[in-house]
């Protein structure tokens, strides 16, 4: 079974700084990776994934992220965090094969900007 | 453009009371939804997936069940709630594809009393 870890419950980071917000997967086969913001009382939304390719992903609001097969990591990075950029961040991993799309989420980090 | 709607935002029932929680997507054909729950804000587990009218996995034992009557329609329902079904409800499409990313709602919370 696939599974997803985000060792880090929160991230504190000054405006301006870059940000990283980790992530590891452990799945048979190739993953697909993906990242995911909510902010509060909200839905999820969708910032980036990774399918096939190019390592480094690029996806909304200046976020990008970094496939390591050899870690089994996807990290989510920013070169310079926003006030704004303060929300629940989420990983999740699809195995490759046939899932019907399922998503499996780790248990979210809080990445909080300070001014 | 795709959108999802969720109804209603917000519900308090008490104990043994039955739940209906509404999933409508517009813009798309025979998509893949889903029920998740995020429990004290933080991860989420799915509790449902449809592949199609009528057709409902479930993955976890629970005091829930769900429904598919119409193509872009996914109710979530019990007879009787409990205590630990309070939580946050997010209904979610995808294409069904592997790569494909889901798009959620905004999400029903509910608390139970």
């Amino acid at each position: 079974a696939q599974s997803v870890a985000q060792p880090e419950d929160q991230v504190n980071v000054a405006e301006g700084n870059p940000l990283t917000v980790k992530c590891t997967y452990s799945v048979s086969g190739n993953p697909y990776l993906f990242w995911y913001v909510q902010y509060p009382n909200r839905g999820l939304q969708f910032l980036l994934k990774y399918i096939t390719g190019d390592n480094l992903v690029k996806g909304s609001y200046g976020f990008e992220a970094e496939f390591n097969k050899s870690q089994t990591s996807f990290h989510l990075k920013k070169p310079s965090a926003l006030v704004s950029d303060s929300a629940l961040y989420f990983c999740a991993v699809s195995p490759s094969g046939t899932s019907y799309g399922k998503l499996t989420f780790g248990q979210g980090t809080i990445l909080t900007v300070h001014p | 453009s795709q959108t999802i709607h969720q109804w209603p935002a917000t519900l308090v029932q008490p104990v043994g009371s039955p739940l209906s929680l509404e999933c409508t997507v517009e813009g798309t054909s025979n998509p893949n939804l889903y029920w998740y729950r995020q429990a004290a804000g933080r991860g989420l587990q799915l509790l449902f997936y449809s592949v199609g009218i009528g057709q409902i996995s479930s993955e976890v034992p629970q005091n829930l069940s769900a429904s598919r009557p119409q193509d872009r329609q996914f109710i979530l329902s019990s007879k009787k709630l409990l205590l630990s079904d309070s939580g946050f409800y997010l209904c979610a499409w995808g294409e069904g594809s592997d790569t494909g990313e889901l798009f959620f709602g905004e999400g029903s919370r509910l608390t139970v009393l």
